[in-house]
C-alpha cells in the first residue's frame, strides 16, 4: 500500500532553535496536510496545501507542497515549549477524502 | 471547523468484551471516518461511515470486527467486538470535506483490555 516516509522520528532542540521536518512519498498527492498531536488530544490540523510548489504559512510555521508532488516540509521558526508534541504529515492521492499518515515526528524543546 | 466529542473519552475492558464508542459531530457533515492509532505510533484509517449505507472497510479490517453506525449526518458509532490486548489503542473519528481532503478530529477515545 501507499506510505509516506516522515522524518526525523524525534528531535530535542533548544528553545529558540528552528525545526525543520519532511515527508515523502512514492505515489504523486493532490493535497499535503501537517497535523499536531497533544498528549491525550487528537491531531489539529496546523495547515494545508493544494498546489505544487505551494508555500504556506501560519504564524511561525511553514509549509510548502513540493514541486514533485511527492514531498512536502514543515518548518517551525523560534521553537517554545509549547511546540512540544507530535507532528504527522498527512496525504491524499485523490478526492475520495481518505488520507494516509506519515509516521510522526515527536518534538521536545528544552527550555 | 466542526466541534467534534466521542464518549467514551477512555475505557478498561475485559478480553472478550465489546465496546461501543460514539462520535457526535455539532453540524452535518458529509464525509466521517475512523481511526485506530496503537501505542507510540500513527493514525491507520480502519474505514469510512457512510450514512444510510454498510461503511466502507480498509484492508485488514473487517465489518465483524468493528461493526459501524452511520444514521445521520452528524453521528456515528464504531464496536470494538470481541476485544483482546490486541485491541488497545486510541481510537479517533474524523470528519472530512470531499472537496479539499482536509479533516478535523475528535479528542479520541482510549481503550485498555485486560
Amino acid at each position: 500500500g501507499q506510505q509516506l516516509n516522515q522524518s526525523p522520528q524525534s528531535m530535542f532542540i533548544q528553545e529558540g532553535e528552528d525545526v525543520s521536518m519532511n515527508c515523502t512519498s512514492s505515489s504523486i498527492f493532490n493535497t499535503w496536510l501537517w497535523y499536531k498531536q497533544d498528549p491525550g488530544e487528537g491531531p489539529v490540523l496546523l495547515i494545508a496545501l493544494y498546489k505544487a510548489g505551494e508555500l504556506t504559512s501560519n504564524g511561525r510555521l511553514t509549509a510548502q507542497f513540493g514541486i514533485t508532488r511527492k514531498d512536502s516540509f514543515l518548518n517551525i521558526s523560534a521553537s517554545i515549549p509549547s511546540d512540544v508534541g507530535i507532528y504527522f504529515c498527512a496525504g491524499s492521492t485523490s478526492n475520495t477524502g481518505k488520507l494516509i499518515f506519515g509516521q510522526g515526528t515527536t518534538l521536545q524543546v528544552k527550555p | 471547523s466542526a466541534v467534534i466529542s466521542q464518549k467514551p473519552s477512555r475505557d478498561i475492558c475485559q478480553r472478550g468484551t465489546s465496546l461501543t464508542i460514539q462520535c457526535q459531530v455539532d453540524s452535518q457533515v458529509t464525509m466521517m471516518f475512523w481511526y485506530r492509532q496503537q501505542p507510540g505510533q500513527s493514525l491507520t484509517l480502519i474505514a469510512t461511515a457512510n450514512q444510510g449505507s454498510e461503511a466502507t472497510y480498509e484492508s485488514g479490517f473487517v465489518i465483524d470486527k468493528f461493526p459501524i453506525s452511520r444514521p445521520n449526518l452528524t453521528f456515528s458509532t464504531l464496536t470494538v467486538s470481541n476485544m483482546s490486548p490486541e485491541d488497545s489503542s486510541i481510537y479517533l473519528c474524523s470528519v472530512g470535506r470531499q472537496l479539499n481532503n482536509e479533516q478535523f478530529f475528535g479528542p479520541g477515545t482510549r481503550l485498555t483490555v485486560l
